[in-house]
């Protein structure tokens, strides 16, 4: 079975500050991970994935994420944040198509002006 | 394109009722999965739907049921309701056709409130 840990329940910073929320996964095959973000009182909006080839992936608002096979590792990264991403992250771990979703327990990113 | 569609938004029941969830799933897509996300916690997987039969199973009890219909939209029943079925739910949907069905795309969710 997989499993997913975020290791931080909670991270405040300062606007323009980086940033990084980690994961780590436990899992006997290989996987397909995948960062989601929920804003208050809204579902899951899917941040960015990584699938295969390149083990950087970014998204499209500044965010980015490396997979590290050796470490079980997928932390995601921005190196500059602004108050609007203040919000849940989950880092979810599957093992393909017609697979469940396993999901960490959120990190809350909390930016401060 | 419409995205994932939940309903309603929002529910208050009474323990022993049963409610019934519906989700339509993003265009193109042909599988849908639903969630349980406790207050303070990741989402949790109920079950998932492909051509109308259930595939996969969550570690949930029997009093939570599901259906899909052909045109792929599905349904959530709980019976029974209990004070821990307080929860978002949320539908997510996949298909090969278009994002490949590793990737699921979900919905807004429905918070349910059992009192």
């Amino acid at each position: 079975a997989q499993s997913v840990t975020q290791l931080d329940s909670q991270v405040p910073v300062f606007e323009e500050a980086p940033v990084e929320l980690r994961c780590n996964y436990s899992s006997s095959v290989s996987v397909y991970l995948f960062w989601y973000v929920q804003y208050p009182n809204q579902g899951l909006q899917l941040l960015l994935k990584y699938l295969s080839g390149s083990t950087l992936v970014e998204s499209i608002n500044g965010f980015e994420a490396e997979f590290n096979k050796s470490q079980t590792s997928f932390h995601l990264r921005k190196p500059s944040v602004h108050i609007s991403d203040t919000a849940e992250y989950f880092c979810a771990v599957t093992l393909g198509s017609n697979y469940k979703l396993t999901f960490g327990k959120g990190t809350l990113l909390t930016v401060n002006p | 394109d419409a995205g994932v569609t939940q309903s309603p938004t929002h529910l208050i029941k009474t323990r022993g009722q049963q409610v019934t969830l519906r989700c339509s799933p993003k265009s193109g897509h042909d599988t849908v999965s639903w969630y349980q996300q406790a207050l303070g916690q990741g989402p949790q997987f109920i079950f998932q739907y492909y051509e109308e039969e259930e595939r996969q199973r969550g570690n949930f009890p029997d009093r939570f049921s599901g259906h899909q219909f052909p045109n792929y939209s599905s349904e959530l029943n709980v019976n029974a309701l209990l004070l821990g079925d307080s929860a978002l739910y949320l539908c997510a949907s996949s298909g090969v056709k278009t994002s490949g069905q590793e990737t699921q795309y979900f919905g807004p969710g429905t918070r349910l409130l059992v009192l």
